[in-house]
């Protein structure tokens, strides 16, 4: 079973669509959960990290399942300028590299 | 404040060939990185460094070699380059100890093509 898994999509939304993603991730000892974003042929960039309490900023709404282990993103009143790649990212330990899904591409559609 | 740079942008190769990709960073962070992204496989760490003076091996290390120079500086250097090594190369750096907690930020990356 892989570290961290997600759907690979592509997932194919109407602006103004509300859409989530999910991720799982193998290992119970994770600590420190992330959704990075990726632009075609760009570097990836962070979104935002996710908190045991969920989080939410502006259209974007993470939360955390530790029993389930997974983590999920949603994003409300989708735009076209969110279409990208979206990454989950764990981390076990501080004294480990972060560890990344393959991540799950998005298009919005005008 | 430029973040993470990267040289070269794109590269051809023939096999056989060696090459070095540098990579500095600008944050002062103690822990840097080198990725390989192909189609299909996602990110896949390739060795770093949690910090000067020290290195590890990732999860795709054979055929790679590298150098933390100094604090800013990481470089990636294929020895013998293959076809195989086609890929997009990412570097990034992060602020505290291996990564729990800290943002890393990458650069914009190689794109490496060996013929």
């Amino acid at each position: 079973r892989k570290e961290v898994e997600q759907d690979p999509g592509p997932f194919n939304v109407p602006e103004g669509a509300t859409v989530a993603f999910n991720c799982t991730y193998s290992n119970s000892a994770s600590q420190s959960f992330f959704w990075y974003r990726q632009d075609c042929r760009k570097e990836p960039k962070l979104l935002m990290s996710v908190y045991s309490s969920g989080n939410e900023d502006g259209r974007f709404t993470a939360q955390l399942n530790r029993a389930s282990q997974y983590i999920s993103l949603l994003i409300r009143d989708s735009k076209l300028s969110d279409s990208a790649t979206y990454l989950c990212v764990v981390t076990y330990s501080g004294n480990t590299p972060l560890v990344f899904g393959k991540g799950t591409r998005l298009s919005v559609i005008a | 404040n430029a973040g993470v740079t990267q040289t070269p942008k794109f590269q051809v190769l023939k096999t056989g060939q060696s090459m070095t990709l540098q990579c500095a960073q600008d944050m002062n962070h103690n822990s840097m990185y080198w990725y390989r992204q192909d189609p299909g496989m996602g990110l896949r760490l390739i060795y770093y460094s949690a910090s000067e003076g020290t290195t590890d091996k990732g999860e795709v290390p054979n055929g790679y070699n590298v150098s933390r120079l100094n604090k800013r500086e990481f470089s990636l250097r294929l020895e013998s380059a293959a076809p195989s090594q086609t890929s997009v190369y990412f570097c990034a750096s992060s602020g505290g100890g291996l990564a729990g907690g800290y943002t890393q930020y990458f650069g914009p990356g190689t794109r490496l093509t060996v013929l």
